[in-house]
């Protein structure tokens, strides 16, 4: 069964500091889809990213950029430079090859203060 | 340009009194999911369509029932609302329903059962 954890319940930083957001996944499959959707105090969930198992490449977005290791299992979401409009709930999401229905983690609350 | 529309965005409601929350979209898109959220927690899916086939999850109580009339809206009935029904509801589309396909969300109805 698939499983993600997001071990990072809260994280709280200061303006222009760098943050790393975890997430651990857990799947026998070989073809599944990773996922960082955003949550922000409005509620509505934005997708951020996703990236297929076969796929390892480090991708960045702006101040954005996402680590993905096969070998541990990671994949893992930074901000550099945080701003306030950071602040937001970060979801971590993994559907394995046919299944469309994602397994979200607990999400991690990123709180960035000025 | 709104495309996951969600009413109303708040509903309070009696315990017991039956409620509706509606979800509309206008991306055409033959998947729309409804997901309950409890403070803290990850979304929890209930059930989704996929065109007019209902999918329910197992542990979705027989309490929660979903109506889709046509592609562009779905309906959440809640027919006797608990102190635990309380929560935030968010409705989700996606384009055919693959691992790989991305979840777009509406804002979400929050729920308040007095």
């Amino acid at each position: 069964a698939q499983k993600v954890t997001q071990a990072q319940t809260e994280i709280s930083v200061v303006e222009k500091e760098d943050v790393t957001l975890d997430c651990v996944y857990e799947t026998r499959d070989t073809t599944y889809y990773l996922f960082w959707y955003k949550q922000p105090p409005s509620g509505e969930l934005v997708f951020l990213i996703r990236r297929n198992s076969f796929d390892e490449q480090n991708e960045i977005s702006g101040r954005y950029s996402w680590n993905f290791q096969k070998s541990t299992s990671s994949f893992n979401f930074t901000i550099t430079a945080s701003q306030v409009v950071d602040s937001a709930v970060y979801f971590c999401a993994l559907s394995e090859a046919g299944s469309y229905i994602p397994t979200f983690g607990r999400g991690t609350s990123l709180i960035v203060h000025p | 340009d709104a495309m996951v529309i969600q009413n109303p965005r708040y509903q309070v409601t009696q315990f017991g009194k039956p409620v509706t929350l509606s979800c509309s979209q206008t991306l055409n898109h033959n998947v729309m999911y409804w997901y309950q959220q409890k403070s803290s927690q990850a979304p929890k899916l209930l059930f989704h369509y996929y065109d007019k086939d209902f999918n329910n999850e197992a542990d979705t109580p027989d309490n929660f029932q979903s109506r889709r009339p046509n592609t562009s809206f779905c309906f959440l009935d809640i027919r006797s609302p608990g102190l635990g029904d309380a929560a935030m509801y968010l409705c989700a589309t996606s384009i055919f329903g693959t691992e790989q396909e991305t979840q777009y969300f509406g804002p979400g109805t929050r729920l308040l059962v007095l």
